[in-house]
C-alpha cells in the first residue's frame, strides 16, 4: 500500500544534541510538509518542499533545518534541541500543493527531550 | 487572517448517541474545508473535505459535515457513535496561494461512554 512512513516513532534525545527525524514516501508525490504538535495542540507548520524547493514558515526557529534529498525521503533536523522541542513530529505529503487538496499523514514521531 | 475555531475542546458522548462537533473559519473567500481525525500516538486521516458543490459532504466511517456559508460553519456530524470513534477531531482550512498549507483549529478530544 502507498504510505507515508516515519522513523524512528520515538525518539529520545538530549538537551542540545542534534537530532534528525526520517519521513519517506511511497505516493510520489511532489510535496511534503513537517508539522510540529506539541500536547493538547494542533498541527503547526514547520515547512514543506515542492520538490527541491525549500518553504519555510516565517516563524519557524533557525534551530530547525529540512533536507530533501529525493522525492521519496525529507527529513527534518533540529541542531540543538531544547525543552520546548519535545512534541510529536508529522510529516505529510500531498500530489501538487494545491489548496484543495487531501494531505496524508505519517503516523509521526514523537521526540522526548532529556 | 484566515483561522479555524472548534469552541468545544472535549466532547463525552454515549455510545450510539448522535454527534456534531463545531467548526467555525475565518476566511476571505470560498474555503477549503477539512476534517481529520488523530487516534491517540497516531498521524491524522482525512474524514472528509469540501470545496465546492453540494453542501453536506459524506466521508468515511459514516461521518456527514455540513456548510454553511451564513454562520461560517463546517459541523462534523455522525447520527450513532461507535467506542472506536473516541479520537481527536481536527477541522482546518486549506491557505490561500501557500502551497498547499492546513491551517487547523485546536481539535476537539471526544470520549465515548458505553
Amino acid at each position: 500500500d502507498a504510505m507515508v512512513i516515519q522513523n524512528p516513532r520515538y525518539q529520545v534525545t538530549q538537551f542540545g544534541k542534534p537530532v534528525t527525524l526520517s519521513c519517506s514516501q511511497t505516493l510520489n508525490h511532489n510535496v511534503m510538509y513537517w508539522y510540529q504538535q506539541k500536547s493538547s495542540q494542533a498541527p503547526k507548520l514547520l515547512f514543506h518542499y515542492y520538490d527541491k524547493d525549500f518553504n519555510n514558515e516565517a516563524d519557524t526557529p533557525d534551530n530547525f533545518q529540512s533536507r530533501r534529498p529525493n522525492t521519496s525521503f525529507c527529513f527534518l533536523d533540529i541542531r540543538s534541541p531544547g525543552l520546548g522541542d519535545a512534541a510529536m513530529y508529522l510529516c505529510a505529503t500531498s500530489k501538487s500543493g494545491t489548496q484543495q487538496e487531501t494531505q496524508y499523514f505519517g503516523p509521526g514521531t514523537r521526540l522526548l527531550v532529556l | 487572517a484566515q483561522s479555524v475555531t472548534q469552541p468545544d475542546i472535549h466532547i463525552t458522548v454515549s455510545e450510539g448517541a448522535s454527534l456534531e462537533l463545531r467548526c467555525n473559519y475565518s476566511y476571505g473567500a470560498t474555503p477549503y474545508l477539512f476534517w481529520y481525525v488523530q487516534s491517540p500516538g497516531q498521524g491524522l486521516q482525512l474524514l472528509l473535505k469540501y470545496f465546492s458543490g453540494d453542501t453536506l459532504v459524506q466521508g468515511i466511517k459514516g461521518f456527514e459535515a455540513e456548510f454553511k456559508r451564513s454562520q461560517s460553519s463546517f459541523n462534523l456530524r455522525k447520527p450513532s457513535v461507535h467506542w472506536s470513534d473516541a479520537a481527536e477531531y481536527f477541522c482546518a482550512v486549506g491557505a490561500l496561494n501557500q502551497g498547499g498549507k492546513l491551517i487547523f483549529g485546536q481539535g476537539t478530544e471526544l470520549s465515548v461512554k458505553p
